[in-house]
């Protein structure tokens, strides 16, 4: 399978500290994605990272890029009882024409 | 800001009937894809479309058709629904630039029971 693999499955925290999600993948990229999912709905794109970057940052989003490794990490700082969600990678395989998705981070802020 | 639109939130049908789940995007994206999320799978793909009347199959086919006639419209169809399809089913769209994939935008999903 070419799905990115997202460790943890599931994260707990409380509310002010930071979360580490990270995400492994198989084959080469153009780019990779993280996408956030609150509970019955449709994911929502966060960030795209391209292979040939390797940070990048966004508000309290820092998304880091090791194509060495094939994997990458999503940190969110400063959470927030709204971070709550799930939080999917997606790979955009080389010479692939859709993303592959991971089976995502549940990420639970105690407020 | 792109809006992807669902044609029902949740849906409840009968074991055997044909299941038409639509979905529209107002963005004059070139891609459109249909998914289903289960527990434990993460988002599997069902089928995807770059074009109008072009479709590709995904990773589980079987047991669906899509129809897009349409550049803003993409559907998808249980042809006999069975128990095994109940799922949330997702629909999104996307720009196609340089050879790469760019974000896709997310309708809020369908929740699909067959009884």
């Amino acid at each position: 399978s070419q799905q990115g693999e997202e460790d943890p499955q599931a994260l707990s925290i409380q509310e002010g500290e930071n979360a580490t999600m990270n995400c492994s993948y198989k084959t080469s990229i153009n780019n990779l994605q993280w996408y956030r999912q609150n509970s019955g709905r449709g994911l929502v794109h966060l960030i795209l990272i391209r292979s040939n970057e390797r940070e990048k940052h966004s508000g309290r989003l820092r998304v880091t890029l090791d194509t060495s490794k094939k994997s990458s990490s999503l940190l969110i700082t400063a959470s927030r009882a709204a971070d709550t969600a799930s939080y999917f990678c997606a790979t955009d395989a080389t010479g692939a024409n859709n993303l592959f998705f991971g089976t995502g981070t549940r990420l639970t802020v105690i407020p | 800001d792109v809006k992807v639109t669902q044609s029902s939130r949740y849906l409840v049908k009968r074991t055997g009937e044909k299941v038409f789940l639509e979905c529209v995007q107002d963005m004059d994206h070139e891609n459109m894809f249909w998914y289903r999320q289960d527990p434990g799978l993460g988002l599997r793909l069902i089928y995807f479309s770059y074009d109008v009347k072009m479709k590709e199959k995904g990773d589980i086919p079987e047991g669906y058709s899509v129809s897009r006639e349409k550049k803003e419209r993409f559907s998808l169809i249980l042809e006999s629904a069975s128990t095994n399809q109940t799922s949330m089913y997702l629909c999104a769209s996307s720009l196609w630039i340089g050879g790469s994939n760019q974000p896709q935008h997310f309708g809020d999903g369908t929740r699909l029971s067959i009884l």
